[in-house]
């Protein structure tokens, strides 16, 4: 069964460091999304893609935050310079049609800023 | 987004039947009601999603009023790995995103 996949697992990084974390989405979807989810804490939006392009993103989502689908099969979200209070599970999903919410998510990448 | 409710917790014996309630008066006529789970912390897990039918897959039953006003998700036979936050929501037809609130905590015990 197709599955969404990210690398890495685990991320270290220190404050004020770039970090790229990149997203496999299933193959033949068209919508890739990014989430966030703080120890303890809710999954929270982040930012959705739709034909090369963000179609929503959070208040979360501020300029130190990109994304970028750089060939036809990876998602990366880039965070240009970490905050300890980036640290949390971020997690990517993908979907198929536009009609129906039903999201694949990957099992997420852990990012900790020291 | 419609706003859901849903008690914070529940426990639920291994091998029987699981009902987590969910309550969406708010929602409107074209708004559909969808099921995500979270076993911890892993990515969260797509389970079932109705508009004003009852729906069954191969993971649960989701069973809406016809006011469609709240909704229960059926784990027909649960087992420990069904222990979960389970999360209703209903996402605005025009948004993209799926917005988790608390959920319900299930246990599902021996």
């Amino acid at each position: 069964e197709p599955e969404v996949t990210q690398t890495p697992s685990h991320q270290v990084t220190q404050m004020g460091q770039e970090v790229i974390l990149r997203c496999v989405p299933i193959s033949n979807h068209l919508y890739f999304y990014w989430y966030r989810q703080i120890l303890g804490q809710k999954v929270e939006f982040l930012v959705s893609f739709y034909n090369n392009e963000i179609s929503e993103k959070s208040e979360i989502f501020d300029d130190q935050f990109s994304v970028e689908r750089p060939d036809g099969s990876n998602f990366t979200l880039k965070i240009r310079s970490t905050k300890l209070e980036d640290s949390a599970m971020y997690f990517c999903a993908s979907r198929y049609t536009s009609g129906i919410n039903e999201q694949y998510f990957g099992p997420g990448t852990r990012l900790t800023v020291t | 987004d419609a706003k859901t409710t849903q008690p914070p917790s529940m426990d639920c014996a291994e091998g029987r039947a699981a009902n987590l309630p969910c309550n969406h008066s708010t929602i409107s006529g074209n708004e559909y009601v969808y099921w995500y789970r979270q076993i911890h912390s892993q990515g969260p897990q797509y389970i079932i999603h109705g508009l004003k039918n009852n729906e069954t897959n191969e993971m649960a039953s989701l069973i809406i009023t016809e006011d469609r006003k709240s909704s229960t998700l059926i784990l027909p036979h649960a087992t420990l790995r069904d222990t979960a936050v389970y999360y209703c929501i209903v996402p605005l037809n025009a948004g993209n995103m799926l917005t988790f609130g608390g959920g319900t905590r299930l246990m599902v015990k021996p």
